[in-house]
Formats: structure tokens, C-alpha cells, sequence
């Protein structure tokens, strides 16, 4: 089956910590984005990309980072730099043209 | 400033009830109005709206969108407690650029 898979479902994460959240697809979607949802929260996007080797910043890109080097793939850290990174991440994506999103389940990430 | 909103936050009913959830928006470059619906994991597409006055209508649910006064409803009937979730709306305002709402969080009751 088609769709997108999101790993792991759940991460804990030290203090100082990069860590790395991995999402794939074998939808054939050209785009793809990070959302983070908090509590009570709607979605707020992260980074998003277009195309292979092509990224940009969301509205709360500070403290992550991407790459784009496969259509299938696009990994999200969460580096050090993000003082409040316990959340839950959701990866998307949607071909070309005006069409809905699809998701994955998720990773819930914590501090230990 | 975009802006997506949606109210109410949060909903109780009953099994039976109908339930109206709305949903306005401010964007300067608007493309569509998607509904989704949240369990507790992925949100599954539920309707994408484009034009102004159209019902789009699956089985108990059904939305419309208003685009001269910014806003679309999303009405369940006869609600069931598998209705239960958060009620997420999001425009396109931007190519596949897409800012959510906050969500509508129902509970459905037996």
C-alpha cells in the first residue's frame, strides 16, 4: 500500500541532543513538509520541499533542519538549538497541483 | 496577517446530535479550504472546497464554503461516538502552502 511512513513513533531526546526523525514515501509526491503540533494546537509548519534538493524555512524553522537528497525522504532534526522541542511531528506531503495532504502517524518527541 | 480560526474549540454532544463547526479565514492568496479529521494519530482528509455555494457531502457529513465572507461549516448529523476527534481546517494560500486552525475538539457522548 501507498503512503507515508514516519520513524520513530516515539523519541526521547537529552539535553544537548541532535536527533533525527526520519519520514519516507511511495506515493511519487513531489512535496513534502514538517508540521508541529502542540497541545490544543492546529499544525505549524516546519520546512517544506518542493523538489528533490530543494527546501524552505516554515513559520518555526529556528533550532531544525532538513535535507531533500530523494524524492522518498526528508529527514527533520531537531538539533540542540531547539529549547522546546517536545511535540508531536507530523511529515506530509502531496503531489503537484491543488491537492490534499497526506500524513503519516507521527513521532512523539520528549526530553528526558 | 494570515490567519486560519476555528470555533467552537471544543464540543460536547450526544449520540444523535447534529453538530455545526465553523471555520474563517484571512489569506491573501486563497486556493482552497481542506477538512480534516484527527484521531489520535495521522489527520485523514475528510473535503476540499474551491467554490463559494458548493456542498460537498459524505454519507453524515457535510461542508460549504462561503468565499465572500471568508468561512466554511463542516455539519455532522445523526453523530455517532466514532465522530470523536479533532476537526482540522486548513487553507492553501500559497501552491500547496496550507496554514491549520487550532482544531475543534469533539466529544461525542453514548
Amino acid at each position: 500500500d501507498g503512503g507515508i511512513t514516519q520513524s520513530p513513533k516515539y523519541l526521547f531526546r537529552k539535553e544537548g541532543q541532535n536527533v533525527t526523525l526520519s519520514c519516507e514515501q511511495n506515493l511519487n509526491h513531489d512535496a513534502m513538509y514538517w508540521y508541529r503540533q502542540d497541545p490544543g494546537q492546529g499544525l505549524r509548519l516546519i520546512y517544506y520541499s518542493q523538489i528533490v534538493n530543494d527546501f524552505q524555512k516554515g513559520d518555526i524553522a529556528e533550532g531544525y533542519s532538513v535535507s531533500r537528497e530523494k524524492k522518498e525522504s526528508f529527514p527533520l532534526t531537531v538539533t540542540s538549538a531547539q529549547k522546546n522541542p517536545t511535540a508531536f511531528y507530523l511529515c506530509a506531503s502531496n503531489p503537484q497541483g491543488n491537492q490534499p495532504q497526506h500524513f503519516g502517524d507521527g513521532t512523539r518527541l520528549s526530553i528526558l | 496577517e494570515d490567519k486560519v480560526v476555528q470555533s467552537p474549540l471544543s464540543l460536547v454532544v450526544h449520540e444523535g446530535d447534529t453538530v455545526t463547526l465553523n471555520c474563517s479565514y484571512e489569506v491573501t492568496n486563497f486556493r482552497s479550504l481542506l477538512w480534516y479529521k484527527q484521531e489520535k494519530k495521522a489527520p485523514t482528509f475528510l473535503f476540499m472546497l474551491t467554490s463559494s455555494g458548493i456542498e460537498k457531502k459524505s454519507g453524515r457529513l457535510s461542508s460549504i464554503l462561503d468565499k465572500k465572507e471568508l468561512f466554511s461549516i463542516l455539519n455532522i448529523t445523526a453523530t455517532q461516538t466514532g465522530d470523536s476527534a479533532v476537526y482540522l481546517c486548513a487553507v492553501d494560500y500559497n501552491f500547496n502552502k496550507f496554514y491549520f486552525g487550532s482544531g475543534t475538539k469533539l466529544n461525542v457522548k453514548p
